[in-house]
């Protein structure tokens, strides 16, 4: 499985982008990037998943380049209730790998 | 459709003794996953059942074990407790194991004094 590396907090304001960047150097071929997020004593919760280039659902951007290296997660004018811990997941899901989650970006929206 | 449900949400125990711990999968899921999350910690996956079969474990001493029924629900058993082993347990359940696919449930908080 390819180890991720993100950043370990960020701040943020309401109103603004939020863009949370996961390195994933040795993403293999069949790999794809998922992310999830957690609100404090609850259980993670799926965001968004891509293999290349952008994809974009009704919650989140998520932004590849083509060399698959790194991913960004967008989040647009974020609110308050986005403060969270987002994890960025790498992995085979043809093989229906599991879930290893790193440590996570912790964000903070301020008002 | 029903999501994953966690009994208890909370559990205190004492070092040395034994707890069982109890997830309900979503309807048409046939998988679950057990993860332990300390405080301040992404989750650690303990072991996944498919089809009543372990399919997969991480790094966790035997005294960990699990069970999954013919419904599909599933236990986390843990014996002889120790301090460390405090922490939040979560359990996903998918369908077939599908990688984007995972539902949690909202854990439980296990004490162990």
């Amino acid at each position: 499985l390819a180890k991720t590396t993100q950043p370990i907090s960020m701040d943020s304001y309401e109103g603004q982008e939020v863009n949370i960047t996961c390195s994933h150097n040795n993403i293999a071929t069949n790999d794809y990037i998922t992310w999830y997020q957690q609100f404090p004593s609850q259980g993670p919760r799926f965001i968004i998943q891509g293999y290349k280039t952008k994809v974009t659902n009704e919650v989140a951007s998520l932004f590849i380049p083509a060399d698959r290296k790194s991913s960004t997660l967008s989040l647009p004018r974020v609110s308050l209730s986005d403060t969270a811990v987002y994890y960025c997941l790498v992995g085979d899901m043809d093989n229906t790998d599991k879930l290893i989650f790193g440590t996570g970006t912790r964000l903070q929206v301020f008002p | 459709e029903t999501g994953v449900t966690q009994s208890p949400t909370h559990l205190i125990k004492t070092r040395g003794q034994q707890v069982t711990l109890r997830c309900s999968s979503q309807s048409g899921h046939n998988t679950v996953s057990w993860y332990q999350q300390a405080l301040g910690q992404g989750p650690q996956f303990i072991f996944q059942y498919y089809r009543e079969e372990e399919n997969g474990r991480g790094n966790f001493p035997p005294r960990f074990s699990g069970l999954q029924f013919p419904n599909y629900s599933s236990e986390l058993n843990v014996n002889a407790l120790e301090l460390d082993d405090s922490a939040l347990y979560l359990c996903a359940s998918s369908a077939d194991g599908e990688y984007y696919g995972y539902t949690f449930g909202s854990g439980t908080r296990l004490t162990v004094v």
